[in-house]
Parts: C-alpha cells; structure tokens; sequence
C-alpha cells in the first residue's frame, strides 16, 4: 500500500464540524477505514469502506472519498471526541497502511 | 461476544526475544485475519501484518518483513507475534486486530501488550 497523509493536528469548539483529510494516490483503487483513538485506550473503528458507520457510532460521524483524498467529518463535535483519528487502507494483498494521524482537540 | 485479550506487560533486555499472545473467542477464529500494529510511545500506528489462521497464510508490511514473525494456534485460538533481537527502538505498544469478514476494516481490537527494552 502507498502512503496515506493526514494533518497532524487540528482544534475545534464544541458544536463546530470538524473535517480530516486523508490523501494517497492510491485511494482511488482502496477503500479507507478510520480510526479513533483516545489516550491510553486501543484504537477504535468509526467508519469503514470510506463512508459506512459501524453500529454503536454515532450519527455525527461521517466519511466521504473524492478522488485521492478522503475525509472524516464530525459534525457538532462533542468535548469526548477530542482524540487522535487515523486512517488506514490495504491494498489488493491485503498489506495494510495507516496514516501519520490526526490529533483532534477540541477547545 | 468477540474478545481479543493479549498477554501481559513485558520488560526486556536487548538481544533477548519475546512472543507476544492474542486470545481470540465469541467468534469463528478460523475465518478471520488477526492483524498485528506498533505503536511507539507518543507515535502513530504502524501495520506490521497479519494472518489467516484457517491456513496460516501471512503477509507482512515491508518495513516489518524479516524482522518479526507471525504465527496462530487454531487449537486454542490464538495468534501470536514474536520478536527477536530486542533493541530498544522495539519498545512500543503492540495491538492484535481482527479484520472483519470480507473486508480489511479491523473491528475488533486487542488490549494491547505494552514492551519495553532496556538496554
């Protein structure tokens, strides 16, 4: 699998959306999954297949692909947002690759 | 219920060599990948690779290629990771991961196995 970029860090207040790009020439051809990941606690899956939501996450979650950049968006973002958040994809040999990460904080 | 429970903490030296345990249950372990993923104190996530324990087919990122093993006992529905020749960059936090059925999604997540190498 390629490499996949996000931003490093980006800061939100309560209520805003907060959207976070992932991009890699490869994603044209790879779905994107994303993670979340609060301190001291193992990753968690929000989305996957660019845009689909596992039960259990809620609605304000979301994820869109164009081209090669996807993006997570959490709309009305809560205070227990505030996390890192990882993308990742595999490619056709199922070899996977994350993303650097992104930390949320939300002010 | 699908668990994935990790064996404990471990304190190594350099040079030594460990194997790291993940318990699968709740679920067919025969059918489904087990992945396994670094990840470095105050860093982000690495895919090293992963394992289909139905016929122990594995596949390994290139940056993990030759410098760890995975492996699974289907008869007590584990996977493991091992580890050789600790070096003190190997100190890390290291999670198992169960990708979902006919996709590459990792739904299920170990504790995690935090390893430390002293020197």
């Amino acid at each position: 699998s390629s490499e996949l970029t996000q931003p490093p860090s980006m800061s939100v207040s309560p209520g805003q959306t907060a959207r976070i790009t992932c991009s890699g020439d490869a994603l044209p051809k790879q779905h994107v999954y994303w993670y979340q990941q609060k301190a001291g606690q193992a990753p968690v899956l929000v989305i996957y297949k660019d845009s689909k939501r596992p039960s259990g996450i809620p609605e304000r979650f979301s994820g869109s692909s164009s081209g090669t950049t996807v993006t997570l968006t959490i709309s009305g973002v809560q205070a227990e947002d505030e996390a890192d958040y990882y993308c990742q994809s595999s490619d056709i040999n199922n070899i996977g690759v994350f993303g650097g990460g992104t930390k949320l904080t939300v002010l | 219920e699908v668990q994935l429970v990790q064996s404990g903490a471990e304190v190594k030296k350099s040079g030594e060599s460990l194997k790291i345990s993940c318990k699968g249950s709740g679920y067919n372990f025969i059918r489904y990948w087990i992945g396994w993923v670094r990840q470095k104190p105050g860093k982000g996530l690495e895919w090293m690779g992963i394992i289909y324990p139905g016929d122990s087919d594995t596949r390994y990122s290139p940056s993990f290629e030759g410098q760890v093993t995975i492996s699974a006992e289907t008869s007590i529905t584990t996977a493991y990771l091992q580890l050789n020749s600790l070096k003190a960059s190997d100190t890390a936090m290291y999670y198992c991961a169960r990708q979902a059925y006919g996709d590459y999604a990792a739904d299920y997540w170990g504790q995690g196995t935090l390893v430390t190498v002293s020197s």
